[in-house]
């Protein structure tokens, strides 16, 4: 079955650091793999996606991840945090395997952001 | 443009009460979600709809949970009785197309139920 894994439940960074949210995908097929965001009482947001145009992809608010097959990683980055950042971050996957229709989400990666 | 619209924001009930959960997808997109979230168990798919037909609700935990969608632009999520254990935050979403068709989904701010 397919699934994803997100490394570490909570990242912590200060404000104009590096941004990494790891995400890795199983997957036997080229997968299509999105990012979203959620804000306190907020639904989820998306950040971007992976449709095989490109491996890297840029999204809004600055962020990009780099699909990497070989690594079967798809992990988030920003170089340069802000505050308004601080927020859960939710990688998924496509479900190929079952009749698709669904997506299949990580755990997600709360986000921290320190002054 | 309208995103989907759930109903209503928050709901306070005692256990034992009826809760409906009401939303109205995206103009146009044919693929409807409800989700649960909680700290325990993170976001969970609770089932799924295609052109108002369900798809999967493998993810529906009991009897006591029931979806329909009697039209395109509408669906409701009910819970009959309802039990403390019931309490989350439930999301709707709507997409254009299937997990294949590289569609994102477009999630509601969601319904934040408690349960006393």
């Amino acid at each position: 079955a397919q699934s994803v894994t997100q490394l570490g439940s909570h990242v912590s960074v200060s404000e104009g650091a590096l941004v990494l949210l790891r995400c890795n995908y199983s997957s036997s097929v080229p997968p299509y793999l999105f990012w979203y965001v959620q804000y306190p009482n907020q639904g989820l947001q998306l950040l971007l996606k992976y449709t095989s145009a490109a491996t890297l992809v840029k999204g809004i608010n600055g962020f990009e991840a780099e699909f990497k097959k070989s690594e079967t990683s798809f992990h988030l980055t920003k170089p340069s945090a802000h505050m308004s950042d601080a927020a859960e971050y939710f990688c998924a996957v496509s479900d190929l395997q079952n009749q698709g229709g669904k997506l299949i989400f990580g755990q997600g990666t709360e986000l921290s952001v320190k002054p | 443009d309208a995103g989907v619209i759930q109903s209503p924001r928050h709901e306070v009930t005692e256990m034992g009460q009826e809760v409906t959960l009401r939303c109205k997808p995206i103009s146009g997109h044919d693929y409807l979600f409800w989700y649960r979230q909680t700290m325990m168990r993170g976001l969970e798919l609770l089932i799924y709809f295609n052109n108002n037909v369900p798809i999967d609700d493998s993810g529906m935990p009991e009897d006591r949970f029931s979806a329909k969608m009697p039209n395109a632009s509408f669906s409701t999520l009910k819970i009959q009785p309802s039990e403390p254990r019931d309490s989350a935050v439930y999301f709707c979403a709507s997409s254009s197309g299937a997990g294949w068709s590289n569609q994102p989904q477009h999630f509601g701010d969601g319904t934040r139920l408690s349960i006393l």
